[in-house]
């Protein structure tokens, strides 16, 4: 069965330092994956997905992670966090081998704390 | 564009009543997902529904229905409440089913006395 873990449940790391958020997946296939954030009281926002092709993906905020089929692992990096960036953070596969996107298993998510 | 809207916001009930939560998708967005989330299960998903059909369900008892209007719009039941629905209920919707952006509403905080 898919899943998704993420060892770390709470980060705290101080402004302006590196952040690097671990996903592990299990998946019998070409994963689609993604990495969410939520703010307290609010919905996910999406800030990078993967589908194929370049491993190193790009997203919003600053954000980029990296698909390591080896390693089954598709990990959040940021250079220089910022206090907005304090959140819970979410990675997901596509549960439909078909690659839908609407049937999400998420981890547990990592809440990143920042320090000034 | 107006984004993933959800009514109500919040919601309390009591043990044995039902509810019903709806979601609005962002114009011209045909796929809608439900999600559950608690704090100690996480993100579950709960449905999924594309042109009025649903495609994929997840793993919750037959007490949680939905459906998807020609509109769009999407509602999903609970019937005969019990303490462990109290959650957020997320709804999400797409363009398509595969590889566009899947953008969130703000969710239902729903509270179960």
């Amino acid at each position: 069965a898919q899943s998704v873990t993420q060892p770390d449940i709470h980060i705290t790391v101080s402004e302006g330092a590196s952040l690097e958020l671990r996903c592990n997946y299990s998946y019998g296939a070409t994963p689609y994956l993604f990495w969410y954030v939520q703010s307290p009281g609010q919905g996910l926002q999406l800030l990078l997905k993967y589908f194929s092709g370049d491993t190193l993906v790009q997203g919003i905020k600053g954000f980029e992670a990296e698909f390591k089929r080896s390693q089954s692992s598709f990990n959040l990096r940021k250079p220089s966090v910022h206090w907005s960036d304090a959140a819970e953070y979410f990675c997901a596969v596509g549960a439909d081998y078909g690659g839908s996107q609407g049937n999400l298993i998420f981890g547990k998510g990592t809440k990143l704390s920042v320090k000034p | 564009k107006a984004g993933v809207t959800q009514t109500p916001r919040y919601l309390i009930k009591t043990r044995g009543q039902q509810v019903t939560l709806s979601c609005s998708p962002i114009s011209g967005h045909r796929s809608v997902s439900w999600y559950q989330q608690t704090p100690g299960q996480g993100l579950q998903f709960l449905f999924e529904y594309f042109s009025e059909t649903q495609r994929n369900k997840g793993n919750f008892p037959g007490r949680f229905s939905g459906r998807q209007f020609s509109n769009s719009r999407s509602e999903m039941n609970v019937s005969t409440l019990e303490l462990g629905d109290s959650a957020l209920y997320l709804c999400a919707s797409s363009s398509t089913m595969r590889t566009e952006t899947q953008y969130f509403g703000p969710g239902t905080r729903l509270l179960v006395l």
